[in-house]
């Protein structure tokens, strides 16, 4: 079975700085796909970011960008010039293609983040 | 407008008594799950479906049921709600099991006494 790891519980930035958040995943398939969600305090799920395991290229959303590691299970987000607004917890979730398991996403446990003004 | 609604959004009920949430999706969708979330746990697959008539377990399934007797309803039974079953509960449907994106409704939050 898929795990999702996210070890960073709570990080925090100033307004305007940069942050990474980081994810690593286990998995014995080699197409899968992997996403970043984010929860406001409003509890809907936002789908941020999302990166094909085939694509080498680190998929970008505005602010937003992947350095997606294949080889190390490594999939991190890093929201640039941080706004009040991107306050939220963020989950890595990974998808398999094949249909394997459960055949629906595998959560991290999230990272809440904070932006300080 | 594309949307999963779930209802209802927030419910306060006693141990033992059947409950019923429901999830609807109007985007024709053949893939839709259940998940829970609990603080540091993140997010769990409670039961999903693949299509009319067609469900099966996710991770933590114990305690719940589902039915898919129309492709746009989903919804989740509880037959005898315990405290264990306090959390935040997600419906999501795709177009079909290998779409990349989920969409997923606003949530019921649900406390059990």
């Amino acid at each position: 079975a898929q795990t999702v790891t996210q070890s960073q519980p709570e990080m925090s930035v100033q307004e305007a700085e940069t942050v990474t958040l980081s994810c690593t995943y286990d998995t014995s398939e080699s197409d899968y796909y992997l996403f970043w969600y984010k929860q406001p305090p409003s509890r809907q799920m936002i789908l941020v970011i999302r990166q094909e395991a085939y694509k080498q290229q680190n998929a970008t959303e505005n602010r937003f960008s992947v350095n997606f590691q294949k080889a190390a299970k490594s999939f991190s987000l890093k929201i640039s010039d941080s706004q009040l607004g991107d306050a939220a917890m963020y989950f890595c979730a990974y998808r398999s293609k094949t249909g394997g398991g459960a055949d629906g996403l595998t959560f991290g446990k999230g990272t809440h983040l904070i932006i300080q003004p | 407008e594309a949307q999963v609604t779930q209802n209802p959004r927030y419910l306060i009920t006693v141990t033992g008594k059947k409950l019923t949430v429901t999830c609807s999706q109007n985007m024709n969708h053949e893939y839709m799950s259940w998940y829970r979330q609990d603080p540091g746990l993140g997010l769990r697959q409670i039961y999903y479906s693949m299509n009319v008539e067609v469900t099966d377990k996710g991770d933590v399934p114990e305690g719940y049921k589902v039915s898919r007797k129309e492709k746009r309803n989903f919804p989740l039974i509880l037959e005898s709600p315990s405290p264990n079953q306090t959390s935040l509960y997600f419906c999501a449907s795709s177009f079909n099991r290998l779409s990349y994106e989920q969409y997923f409704g606003p949530g019921t939050r649900l406390t059990v006494t």
